[in-house]
């Protein structure tokens, strides 16, 4: 049983416009979402994060929302670079002692110069 | 600041043959650490977790064996590699307590034949 899914395998975005990438879960327990960013290769690179406390969170280029109700999380990038070309993984975890990060299956982003 | 270093970067190991991949982290006391593997085109997978010295939590049923021998110090072993076992081998530490931010190493990639 997946919690976590990121039903988009791959996303193309030219170069300067906004990037959406989306996450849904299933368990109402999440209540920390996290963003990574994965080069080929390499291990993942933490890039935001966001509390159930809140519905948004910035950083510079990158924006996370959260949609409780729905269960829907998406991280917006804006504006898109080449360098962001990479695999983006979605994770949650409950905020008691399991220490578990529970992971999507990632979703590819290619943008084009 | 804090790193994480793992070793080997890649190797390739006969079936049957013992593995082991060691993990240190360094600039931080107490960390919690993880064991995660990614197989090819699949999100992460957690494998092990540790709170402190001597202390492993198995996640998944399988043929490797997790270590803490020393605070900083993560191995991950296997007496017998199976094919089933390759993949993408990730360490990963977040600060003692609980929820939290994941930082992960560069990874290894484990090929067995």
């Amino acid at each position: 049983d997946q919690q976590v899914k990121q039903n988009s395998p791959s996303l193309s975005v030219q170069e300067g416009r906004i990037s959406i990438l989306n996450c849904d879960y299933t368990n109402s327990m999440f209540d920390y979402f996290l963003w990574y960013k994965k080069y080929p290769a390499e291990g993942p690179t933490f890039l935001i994060s966001i509390s159930s406390i809140k519905d948004k969170n910035e950083d510079g280029r990158f924006t996370v929302f959260l949609n409780k109700s729905a269960k829907h999380l998406s991280l917006h990038i804006v504006p898109s670079q080449p360098g962001d070309s990479a695999v983006y993984f979605c994770a949650a975890s409950v905020g008691d002692s399991s220490y578990k990060l529970i992971f999507g299956s990632g979703t590819r982003l290619l943008v084009r110069p | 600041s804090q790193t994480i270093h793992q070793w080997p970067a890649t190797l390739v190991q006969p079936v049957g043959s013992p593995l082991s991949l060691e993990c240190t982290v360094e600039g931080t006391s107490n960390p919690n650490l993880y064991w995660y593997r990614q197989a090819a085109g699949r999100g992460l997978q957690l494998l092990f977790y540790s709170v402190g010295i001597g202390q492993i939590s198995s996640e998944v049923p399988q043929n490797l064996s997790a270590s803490r021998p020393q605070d900083r110090q993560f191995i991950l072993s296997s007496k017998k590699l199976l094919l089933s076992d390759s993949g993408f081998y990730l360490c990963a530490w977040s600060l003692a307590g609980g929820i939290g931010t994941q930082y992960f190493g560069p990874g290894t990639r484990l090929l067995v034949l």
